[in-house]
C-alpha cells in the first residue's frame, strides 16, 4: 500500500526557535496533503490543506504566519512552526491523498512529536 | 458544520468479548466514513473505509456499518484480544467539493484485559 513518511519523528527545541517537519509520499504523487495536530488524549484537528504549487488553505483559528506550509513538489510538503512556544508542543500528523488511484483515501504518516521547552 | 461524536470515550472489556464502538455525525452529506486505529504515540492505521453508497465493510474480526440517513456508524469487534487495545477513531469525509477534508471524532480508548 501507499506509504507516507515524516521526519523527524520527534524533536525537542527551545522556545523561540523554528522547527521544520517534512511529510513525504514515498511511492505515489500527492498534489494534496493535509496537516493535523493532536493534543494528548484528544482527537486530530485539521490545521491546513497543503496544495502543490499553490498556497495552503488554513482552517479557522490556525495562524498562517505561525505555521508555514510549503508544498514544493508532488511528494513533499513541509510544515514549519515558527518561533515555537511551549503551547505548540503537540503531535503533528500529515496525510496524503493518492489521487491517481481514483480514490479519496488518505494515507497517514507516523507523526512527529514536538516538545518546546 | 460537521461534528463527529464517538461513544463511549473509553471501554474496558475482558478478552474474548464482542464489542461495539459507536460513531455519529451531524451532516449526512458525506463522501465516506473511515475507522482508524491509533496506538499510543503512533500514527493512524486505517481499518475500514465505507463509501457513502455502502452499508457495511468487513475485514477479519472487524465489521463496520454505516447508516447515512441517521448519521451513525458502528465498529463491531468480534472475539476481542489484548492486541486490540488501542484508540479507535472514526472520521468522515465530505465531498471533493469540500476539499476531501476528514473530520475526526474524539476516539474510543479500548482496553482488552487478558
Amino acid at each position: 500500500g501507499a506509504v507516507v513518511s515524516q521526519h523527524p519523528s520527534w524533536v525537542i527545541c527551545k522556545s523561540g526557535t523554528s522547527v521544520k517537519i517534512e511529510c513525504r509520499s514515498l511511492d505515489f504523487q500527492a498534489t494534496t496533503m493535509f496537516w493535523y495536530r493532536q493534543f494528548p488524549k484528544q482527537s486530530l484537528m485539521l490545521m491546513a490543506t497543503s496544495n502543490e504549487g499553490s498556497k495552503a488553505t488554513y482552517e479557522q483559528g490556525v495562524e498562517k504566519d505561525k505555521f508555514l506550509i510549503n508544498h514544493a513538489s508532488l511528494t513533499l510538503s513541509t510544515l514549519t512552526v515558527t518561533s515555537a512556544h511551549p503551547e505548540d508542543s503537540s503531535f503533528y500528523i500529515c496525510s496524503a491523498r493518492d489521487e491517481d488511484s481514483g480514490s479519496e483515501t488518505q494515507y497517514f504518516g507516523p507523526g512527529t512529536r514536538l516538545l518546546v521547552l | 458544520k460537521q461534528e463527529v461524536t464517538q461513544i463511549p470515550a473509553a471501554l474496558s472489556v475482558p478478552e474474548g468479548e464482542n464489542l461495539v464502538l459507536n460513531c455519529s455525525f451531524t451532516d449526512s452529506a458525506i463522501y465516506n466514513l473511515q475507522w482508524f486505529r491509533q496506538d499510543p504515540g503512533k500514527g493512524l492505521t486505517s481499518l475500514l473505509l465505507i463509501q457513502s453508497s455502502q452499508r457495511e465493510q468487513t475485514s477479519g474480526r472487524l465489521n463496520a456499518s454505516l447508516d447515512k440517513s441517521s448519521g451513525r456508524s458502528t465498529l463491531y469487534i468480534a472475539a476481542s484480544q489484548p492486541g486490540d487495545s488501542a484508540t479507535y477513531l472514526c472520521a468522515v469525509m465530505g465531498g471533493s467539493w469540500q476539499g476531501g477534508k476528514l473530520i475526526f471524532g474524539q476516539g474510543t480508548e479500548l482496553s482488552v484485559k487478558p
